[in-house]
């Protein structure tokens, strides 16, 4: 059974960067066939999609975040990282990794971590 | 504003059907891009629900049935259980803004009454 686990600071100040590490284990990171994501939810609002990466280090962004926006892996750790820069009260969310994999019947999230929540304040 | 509509609330009695639609446009649901949906319950992650527009996941209840028609489609739940109470959300892709982006419904939340 694969399982996501967030892990990083729970408050950021304005203007700082965020950073996130989601840990995955019960599978690699490294398979041909996912891409690994960062959605994030703000309190009591729907959710966003922030971007993938695969392990070939090959990245997609949301263009609304992309200029903020830099997502890594580390295959070693089997692990994948999320980097947003300036942050404002805006960016305060719970933030999801999440697997990206899929088939015939198309590409959906099939693996989500618990989520954590991030606080931007002074 | 989310890309995809979705009705803000819904709701039902235990043992009926409902029906949640998400509405796109002719660069999202309506070019033929899969749309899948999720079911959130209050203070976890959300879960898949309907792949592929209609396919479900194992061990997800027959009762959830996803389709699509045009720049649209929908879930719906037979049978209502107390248990069905929760958000859920539609997702799909949109490439109106240059490459494939990956887009969510705003949500709908599920009373069952």
């Amino acid at each position: 059974q694969v399982q996501l686990q967030e892990s990083g600071p729970g408050l950021v100040k304005p203007s700082q960067s965020l950073s996130l590490t989601c840990s995955v284990s019960g599978g690699s990171i490294s398979s041909a066939s996912y891409h690994w994501s960062w959605i994030r939810q703000p309190a009591g609002k729907g959710l966003e999609w922030i971007g993938r990466i695969h392990a070939n280090g090959r990245t997609n962004y949301n263009p609304s975040l992309k200029s903020r926006v830099s997502i890594s892996v580390d295959t070693s750790k089997n692990q994948f990282s999320l980097n947003l820069g300036s942050v404002t009260a805006a960016d305060m969310a719970v933030y999801y990794c999440a697997r990206w994999g899929g088939n015939d019947q198309g590409y959906y999230f099939d693996y989500w971590g618990q989520g954590t929540l991030v606080t931007v304040s002074p | 504003q989310p890309v995809l509509t979705q009705p803000p609330s819904v709701s039902g009695a235990p043992g009926q059907r409902v029906t949640i639609s998400c509405t796109g446009t002719s660069s999202n649901i309506g070019a033929n891009y899969d749309v899948h949906w999720y079911q959130q319950i209050p203070g976890t992650a959300p879960k898949l629900l309907v792949f592929g527009d209609n396919y479900r996941p194992s061990g997800v209840p027959d009762r959830f049935s996803g389709s699509k028609s045009g720049t649209s489609a929908s879930l719906a739940i037979r049978g209502l259980r107390a248990e069905d109470d929760a958000d859920y959300y539609c997702q799909s892709y949109d490439s109106s803004r240059g490459g494939l982006v990956v887009v969510f419904g705003g949500g709908t939340r599920l009373t069952v009454l």
